[in-house]
C-alpha cells in the first residue's frame, strides 16, 4: 500500500479557513467511506479528529469538518486558532488485508 | 480513564531482537481489536500491524511482515510486538493504539516506545 497524498504544508491567519487534501486510488479512499484525520503536535502523540469522513467524536470543536470526492478527501478547519498549529494525518482503510494507509502529513502553520 | 502505556524500546544492533508491550487500563481489551504505529524521526505515521480481540487474526504491513509478530494476552490487558531481525529503516517512536470498529478509526494512543536500530 502506497501512502495517501498530503501536501506537505498550508498556512492561513487566525479566523481564516484552510482545507488539506488527502488523494488515495480506487483501493482506499475511493472505496470505503472510511477516512479518518489526526492531529499532532509536536512530541505528542496522535489524535482522533474525524472518523468515516466526516464525522466528530465526542469534544472534537466543530471547527473541523471533513469531506470526500472520488479518490480525494478533505479536512476544512474553519475559525483557524493559534492552537491548530500542528501536523495532520488522513487515513483510510483500505480492506482487511491491509487495513489501514496513512497520509503524508500536512504541517499547518497559522500565519 | 482509558489509556495505554508502551514500554520495551531502546537500542538493539542490526539484526537483533526486541519486544514492546502496551499495558491498556479503563476498557474492556479483550473486545478490542488493537495496532502498531510506527514514526520514524522526523517522519509521517505508518501502520505496523493489526490484531483482533482474541488473537486469531492479526495483519502485517509489507515491510515487516515475516519479521514482526503481534500478539496480546487478554488475562494481563497487555498487547506485545516481536520485532525480529531488525533493521536501521524499523528505527522509530512506536505507538500502540485502540481500533474502534464504530468508527473504523484509531481512537486511543499511547506516548509510544523508542526502539532504535544501530550499531
Amino acid at each position: 500500500q502506497s501512502a495517501l497524498t498530503q501536501p506537505a504544508s498550508v498556512s492561513g491567519s487566525p479566523g481564516q479557513s484552510i482545507t488539506i487534501s488527502c488523494t488515495g486510488s480506487s483501493s482506499d479512499v475511493g472505496t470505503y467511506d472510511l477516512v479518518s484525520w489526526y492531529q499532532q503536535h509536536p512530541g505528542k502523540a496522535p489524535k482522533l479528529m474525524i472518523y468515516e469522513g466526516r464525522k466528530r467524536p465526542s469534544g472534537v470543536s466543530n471547527r473541523f469538518s471533513g469531506s470526500k470526492s472520488g479518490n480525494t478527501a478533505s479536512l476544512t478547519i474553519s475559525g483557524l486558532q493559534a492552537e491548530d498549529e500542528a501536523d495532520y494525518y488522513c487515513c483510510s482503510y483500505a480492506g482487511s488485508s491491509s487495513p489501514y494507509v496513512f497520509g503524508t502529513g500536512t504541517k499547518v502553520t497559522v500565519l | 480513564e482509558v489509556q495505554v502505556v508502551e514500554s520495551g524500546g531502546g537500542l538493539v544492533q542490526p539484526g537483533g531482537s526486541l519486544r514492546l508491550s502496551c499495558a491498556a487500563s479503563g476498557f474492556t481489551f479483550s473486545r478490542s481489536w488493537m495496532n502498531w504505529v510506527r514514526q520514524a524521526p522526523g517522519k509521517g505515521l505508518v501502520w505496523v500491524s493489526r490484531i483482533n480481540n482474541d488473537g486469531s487474526s492479526t495483519r502485517y504491513a509489507d515491510s515487516v511482515k515475516g519479521r514482526f509478530t503481534i500478539s496480546r494476552d487478554n488475562a494481563k490487558n497487555t498487547l506485545y510486538l516481536q520485532m525480529n531481525t531488525l533493521r536501521a529503516e524499523d528505527t522509530a517512536l512506536y505507538y500502540c493504539v485502540r481500533d474502534n470498529l464504530d468508527y473504523y478509526a484509531m481512537d486511543v494512543w499511547g506516548q509510544g516506545t523508542t526502539v532504535t536500530v544501530s550499531s
